[in-house]
């Protein structure tokens, strides 16, 4: 059950967008498509944003978007604005009724 | 609306025991599994256990195995965690998550574990 690999941080400008990679195994990320994303602010519980890899729930706007090749999985954030800074964690089901997450990125809105 | 409410959090010695509650509200307990996550002081995200919706079975990250225990009463909407045999590392906010198509889609507002002496 080792942690997903996330970069610690990434950044980009207001109205740009951002990529996060999540990276696993084919016994986790290359194994299944179920890849979550969790968006925490500070002091907050974490907020579910994707889902399936990609699936969007209702409320969470579309410049979030979700993708996966092989063993790495993406969060997309485009048209960024300053309330998308705050951390962001991968998770991904890893069989036998285990689930791993990813270590989080810091995305810093610049 | 659709709620967890977790409580039971304290301080406690290492090697001590502490049990953990989640209240849920808002929606029908007995149709989704549940899970327990972790994050210790700074830390991220740690999956620690996974209920079936019936209760009939129970799953554990190896971190917690043979010390942890979870558990459900569906006639209370309520899910727990026995924690036996705390250690130093287990110190985090404790959060009760709803699972939706293997992914927590509801979080509670967490419980904080300290485990000191």
């Amino acid at each position: 059950q080792s942690a997903l690999t996330q970069p610690p941080s990434a950044s980009g400008s207001p109205g740009q967008s951002v990529t996060i990679s999540c990276t696993g195994t084919s016994s986790d990320v290359g194994g299944y498509n179920y890849v979550s994303w969790y968006q925490q602010h500070p002091g907050k519980a974490p907020k579910f944003m994707i889902y399936e890899v990609s699936k969007r729930p209702s409320g969470v706007p579309d410049r979030f978007s979700g993708s996966k090749s092989g063993n790495t999985a993406s969060l997309t954030v485009s048209g960024l604005q300053a309330d998308d800074e705050a951390d962001y964690y991968c998770n991904s089901y890893a069989g036998s009724d285990n689930w791993v997450f990813g270590g989080g990125t810091k995305l810093t809105v610049l | 609306q659709v709620q967890l409410v977790e409580s039971g959090g304290g301080v406690v010695q290492p090697g001590g025991s502490l049990r953990l509650s989640c209240a849920a509200s808002g929606f029908t307990f007995t149709g989704h599994g549940m899970h327990w996550v972790r994050q210790a002081p700074g830390k991220g995200l740690e999956w620690v256990a996974f209920i079936r919706s019936d209760g009939s079975g129970k799953y554990y990250a190896d971190s917690v195995k043979g010390r942890f225990t979870i558990s459900r009463d569906n006639s209370k909407n309520t899910l727990d965690l026995q924690m036996n045999s705390l250690r130093a590392e287990d110190t985090a906010l404790y959060y009760c998550c709803r699972d939706y198509e293997w992914a927590f889609d509801i979080w509670g507002q967490g419980t904080l574990v300290t485990v000191s002496s």
